[in-house]
């Protein structure tokens, strides 16, 4: 069984400062990370992925995340913010027995303030 | 390229009352899914499909039904609407794999009164 937990349900922050979204997941295999995000009265988009190789991913619109292996971690941040990024953010992990299915975080709802 | 469409994108339902929420991937991808959303509870997993004629239970099935007939298509059914299923509706499609990200339609949000 494998599970997520967001660690933050909720962030606010000020414009053009940095973030960080915190997403720890238990898992007995070998698993797949992703990150996606929520435009208010929209679906789910991915914003990132890891799969294997560089622990380090870069995504879409300045984000990028570091997995953690020893940590069973998989952060998201951004160094600088804009209004725009408001939105929900979620984690999921998956692995390769489950034919396709992810586990999801409960969600952080980041909030940037001008 | 429509990826995944759902319909309706709204729907109030009284209880008791039965509806069918659509969902159609154009991507031929083989496993299709139906998440609720509510509030602070993130997606949980309703059923999902491995390929036409194969479905399975997620972790909140009771009160849904679904079938898969075509490798397009997978809609759900609500047999008797109560209050408790008043949520966000997202269906969600994939290659089948661990590895491969779901892609996701934009959502029903269905109001039970």
């Amino acid at each position: 069984a494998q599970s997520v937990t967001q660690l933050d349900s909720q962030v606010p922050v000020f414009e053009e400062a940095p973030v960080e979204l915190r997403c720890n997941y238990s898992s007995s295999v070998s698993v797949y990370l992703f990150w996606y995000v929520q435009y208010p009265n929209q679906g789910l988009q991915l914003l990132l992925k890891y799969l294997s190789g560089s622990t380090l991913v870069k995504g879409i619109n300045g984000f990028e995340a570091e997995f953690n292996k020893s940590q069973t971690s998989f952060h998201l941040r951004k160094p600088s913010v804009h209004i725009s990024d408001t939105a929900e953010y979620f984690c999921a992990v998956s692995d390769g027995t489950n034919a396709g299915k992810s586990t999801f975080g409960d969600g952080t709802t980041l909030t940037v303030k001008p | 390229n429509a990826g995944v469409t759902q319909t309706p994108k709204f729907q109030v339902l009284k209880t008791g009352q039965s509806m069918t929420l659509q969902c159609a991937q154009d991507m031929n991808h083989e496993y299709m899914s139906w998440y609720r959303q509510d509030p602070g509870m993130g997606l949980r997993l309703i059923h999902y499909s491995v390929g036409a004629g194969i479905t399975d239970q997620g972790e909140v099935p009771n009160g849904y039904n679904v079938s898969r007939s075509t490798t397009e298509d997978f809609p759900l059914r609500l047999l008797s609407a109560a209050p408790s299923q008043t949520s966000v509706y997202f269906c969600a499609s994939n290659k089948g794999v661990g590895r491969s990200p779901l892609h996701f339609g934009n959502g029903t949000r269905l109001t039970v009164t």
